[in-house]
């Protein structure tokens, strides 16, 4: 089993949709979490982070469920430039100084169309 | 700030020649910066884990002798990809890790190295 699992989709939506990706875990030790977006042939970018009490950034709401170890991204008002391909990434290590280590899942493609 | 470039951004070589990848932390120091590796249509995977003058920690089934790393100073780590194959063939990314407040510690990636081997 994958340490992080997502539904690599396509996910096909017309331009101002709602879309939600879904993404597991399975280190319950995991103790931070990130949602990373991933343009074709470039490197992964932070979207944002994710917390138990859920957070919110303009379209983007990231919700964490620790007992179901379950992460998810809600995008609001889809916009062409939200194509991209959505990485969950997991990382186990909380030590005060080390930045641990990165699990990525396999990433969930989005193609909003117009 | 926190910005991580790589060198070169793409490569073309033949079979069996050795290539070196450049990961530079041009705005912070970086005690930690790691090596992944992107498969087309496939996430990213950790090579590697590299500490400022210590070795490597390389992940399971990551030849050390092949994926060579050096990490010399805080703000430049080097992988070098010895007698490549085409199996190789791949994007390599860097991430340098800055050192947050509290415990918070997030890690910066460069623009990747997409490197095919003939």
């Amino acid at each position: 089993r994958k340490e992080v699992e997502q539904d690599p989709g396509p996910f096909n939506v017309p331009e101002g949709a709602t879309v939600a990706f879904n993404c597991t875990y399975s280190n319950s030790a995991s103790q931070s979490f990130f949602w990373y977006r991933q343009d074709c042939r470039k490197e992964p970018k932070l979207l944002m982070s994710v917390y138990s009490s859920g957070n919110e950034d303009g379209r983007f709401t990231a919700q964490l469920n620790r007992a179901s170890q379950y992460i998810s991204l809600l995008i609001r008002d889809s916009k062409l430039s939200d194509s991209a391909t959505y990485l969950c990434v997991v990382n186990t290590v909380l030590i005060s100084g080390n930045t641990g280590k990165l699990i990525f899942g396999q990433g969930t493609t989005l193609q909003v169309k117009p | 700030g926190a910005v991580v470039s790589q060198h070169p951004s793409w490569v073309i070589c033949k079979s069996g020649t050795s290539v070196k990848i450049e990961c530079r932390s041009l705005d912070f120091q970086a005690t930690t910066m790691f090596w992944y590796r992107q498969f087309p249509k496939q996430s990213l995977m950790l090579m590697a884990t590299s500490n400022e003058g210590s070795k490597a920690t390389y992940e399971q089934g990551v030849e050390k002798d092949k994926f060579l790393i050096n990490h010399a100073s805080l703000t430049l780590s080097t992988l070098t990809v010895t007698s490549a194959h085409p199996e190789d063939s791949s994007f390599y990314i860097c991430s340098a890790g800055r050192t947050g407040t509290g415990s918070y510690n997030e890690q910066f990636f460069g623009p990747g190295t997409r490197l095919t081997v003939l």
